[in-house]
């Protein structure tokens, strides 16, 4: 069975500053996808980044990258140029796909609080 | 806005009773799951529905059961409720099929057991 490891339960930046987020996670598969979480206040699960675990390229999203570290088993997220609508809760998730079957197993989350 | 649709948003129950949570997916997924979002239990994956059919399967005690129908909308039963059951439960969807697409969720149902 797969786990995710988020070690950090609660982290705080300030407004523009950058923030790197924690999450390890323990596998035998050698084909799988990583994702982030982000659940602010409202506790809508809003998708913030994807990783291919066969891609050596680490993925972006505008301010949103991640650092993919496959052999060390490691998944972080950097937030650049943090804003004040990047408060939430954030989730590192690992996504192993069996033919048509497939489920998410999340980490308990780092709670994330941009400052003035 | 995900396009996943949940109803209700809230219910209030006592326990021992029995409550229906439905889901929409987003238009064109095949593939709805079902998880449950608890303070000590954290996130965790409940059932896995595609075009109707169940593919995987969490930690869904036996209590619980879901389907999905052939308009592709899935409904979680839950029912001998206890308090421990009181979370946030989360539909998300994705397009499904063999290839790993992502999931998008739900603004998730908030049960309450009394």
């Amino acid at each position: 069975a797969q786990t995710v490891t988020q070690s950090q339960p609660e982290m705080s930046v300030q407004e523009a500053e950058t923030v790197t987020l924690s999450c390890t996670y323990d596998t035998s598969e050698n084909n799988y996808y990583l994702f982030w979480y982000k659940q602010p206040p409202s506790r809508q699960m809003i998708l913030v980044i994807r990783q291919e675990a066969y891609k050596q390229q680490n993925a972006t999203e505008n301010r949103f990258s991640v650092n993919f570290q496959k052999a060390a088993k490691s998944f972080s997220l950097k937030i650049s140029d943090s804003q004040l609508g990047d408060t939430a809760m954030y989730f590192c998730a690992f996504m192993k796909q069996t033919g048509t079957a497939s489920k998410l197993t999340f980490g308990t989350g780092t709670r994330l609080q941009v400052t003035l | 806005d995900s396009g996943v649709t949940q109803t209700p948003k809230h219910l209030i129950t006592a326990t021992g009773q029995r409550v229906t949570l439905r889901c929409s997916p987003r238009s064109g997924d095949l593939s709805v799951y079902w998880y449950q979002q608890s303070l000590d239990q954290g996130l965790q994956f409940l059932i896995q529905y595609y075009n109707g059919e169940e593919r995987a399967k969490g930690n869904i005690l036996e209590r619980f059961s879901a389907q999905q129908f052939p308009d592709l909308h899935s409904e979680l039963n839950l029912s001998s409720l206890e308090l421990g059951d009181s979370a946030l439960y989360f539909c998300a969807s994705s397009v499904g099929g063999t290839r790993p697409y992502e999931q998008y969720f739900g603004p998730g149902t908030r049960l309450t057991v009394t």
